[in-house]
């Protein structure tokens, strides 16, 4: 069943701009990630939020998480035309869900030159 | 880019053929995935295998067979397969546990 629900699902913005994608989920998790796909490539972990954490950066990136909500946000600053990519979230639930993952659909993200 | 390596990148096949995708990861983990991603629909996990052990069938069609002969290899044997089985397969893989996953680049399955 579909866990993560990614807004929105396009967006375009120019190089330098920062950009805000965000993510629902429905039940209780463990952890929630966030990953980066290239057109039609594997896709590339950039960070994992547990859900003790609340906040967590990692280079340009930072991601929130509020349990409260079921809610999180990944931002990346001064974006670049590298950054063109979908991004998804993914959830992790409890112990009895071991490694198991579930993805949402997806933001398409553009950054124009 | 990863540690995660899968065979062949591009496949063809007509509905009767026989193929296999093939993944490898070299990063000591004991946990691998099949998962698979269809065009404007998410990530579909179709098998977790844990220690070789299969821990999990999301209700897959019997024409796709996994085998983990161990913690470094695993396969997804095809056969007869349809055209609404086109997509791109991917192979990840992990510490056993609430950890990051790691993905192979995917094969690219066309069924004609």
């Amino acid at each position: 069943s579909q866990q993560g629900e990614e807004d929105p699902q396009a967006l375009s913005i120019q190089e330098g701009e920062n950009a805000t994608m965000n993510c629902s989920y429905k039940t209780s998790i463990n952890n929630l990630q966030w990953y980066r796909q290239n057109s039609g490539r594997g896709l590339v972990h950039l960070i994992l939020i547990r859900s003790n954490e609340r906040e967590k950066h990692s280079g340009r990136l930072r991601v929130t998480l509020d349990t409260s909500k079921k809610s999180s946000s990944l931002l990346i600053t001064a974006s670049r035309a590298a950054d063109t990519a979908s991004y998804f979230c993914a959830t992790g639930g409890g112990e009895t869900s071991g490694s198991r993952l579930t993805f949402g659909e997806g933001t398409q993200l553009t950054v124009n030159p | 880019e990863t540690g995660v390596t899968q065979t062949p990148r591009h496949l063809v096949m007509g509905m009767t053929n026989k193929k296999s995708l093939k993944c490898e990861q070299h990063l000591g983990h004991n946990a691998m995935y099949w998962y698979k991603q269809s065009a404007k629909k998410p990530l579909e996990l179709m098998f977790v295998y844990n220690f070789k052990e299969q821990t999990e069938n999301n209700s897959v069609p019997s024409r796709f067979s996994p085998e983990c002969p161990n913690s470094s290899h695993l396969f997804l044997h095809l056969h007869t397969l349809q055209p609404e089985d086109s997509a791109l397969y991917l192979c990840a893989s992990s510490h056993l546990g609430p950890y990051e996953q790691y993905f192979g680049p995917g094969t690219r399955l066309t069924v004609t």
